[in-house]
């Protein structure tokens, strides 16, 4: 069965320094990866994704993901944190074989200090 | 252009209650789904539909029916609330057809927040 781990609850981080949100996941072939962003009272916002290619993948806001296939890792990464990125961030993983099915993480709380 | 519309944003039901959390989206999508999110659970699939008359169960079904009459409307039913429903759903939908540029990314309503006494 696929799964998505995100080992972090809570990350922190001073603004205008790097941040990491990890995110592990298990699938039976080749995944396909997600990155959600969700702020207070909102649904969530689709930020990025990995389907085929190149392992680093660029998308919203500065957001950027490096695909592992040895480390079935897909952490997400920015150069420079800002205050108005602290948010709860979701990785989600969808088998290529069965394709219906979106699985989320839990989730990880980002927050980004002044 | 709305999105993904959900209705009502807040509801409080006693147990036993029956209602409907309605859910539209104006982007001709074929592909919708529900999600209640729990905290540290993360999105749980409910249900899912990749079109109209097609529906079926996600990871946590139990309680909850759905239909498609329409490529629009994807309604979930709670025929007897407990309040293990607590939580806030999330109505999502994306289009079908592999592989297109936009593949798996789902677009997301704003939610409904559901207390069950």
């Amino acid at each position: 069965a696929q799964s998505v781990a995100q080992p972090e609850d809570q990350v922190n981080v001073a603004e205008g320094n790097p941040l990491t949100v990890k995110c592990t996941y298990s699938v039976s072939g080749n995944p396909y990866l997600f990155w959600y962003v969700q702020y207070p009272n909102r649904g969530l916002q689709f930020l990025l994704k990995y389907i085929t290619g190149d392992n680093l993948v660029k998308g919203s806001y500065g957001f950027e993901a490096e695909f592992n296939k040895s480390q079935t890792s897909f952490h997400l990464k920015k150069p420079s944190a800002l205050v108005s990125d602290s948010a709860l961030y979701f990785c989600a993983v969808r088998d290529r074989l069965n394709t219906d099915k979106l699985i989320f993480g839990t989730g990880t709380r980002l927050q980004v200090f002044p | 252009n709305a999105g993904v519309t959900q209705t009502p944003k807040f509801q409080v039901l006693k147990t036993g209650q029956s209602m409907t959390l309605q859910c539209a989206q104006d982007m001709n999508h074929e592909y919708m789904s529900w999600y209640r999110q729990d905290p540290g659970m993360g999105l749980r699939l409910i249900h899912y539909s990749v079109g109209a008359g097609i529906t079926d169960q996600g990871e946590v079904p139990n309680g909850y029916n759905v239909s498609r009459s329409t490529t629009e409307d994807f309604p979930l039913r709670l025929l007897s609330a407990a309040p293990s429903q607590t939580s806030v759903y999330f109505c999502a939908s994306r289009p079908v057809g592999e592989p297109t540029p936009n593949t798996g990314e789902l677009f997301f309503g704003e939610g409904s927040r559901l207390t069950v006494l």
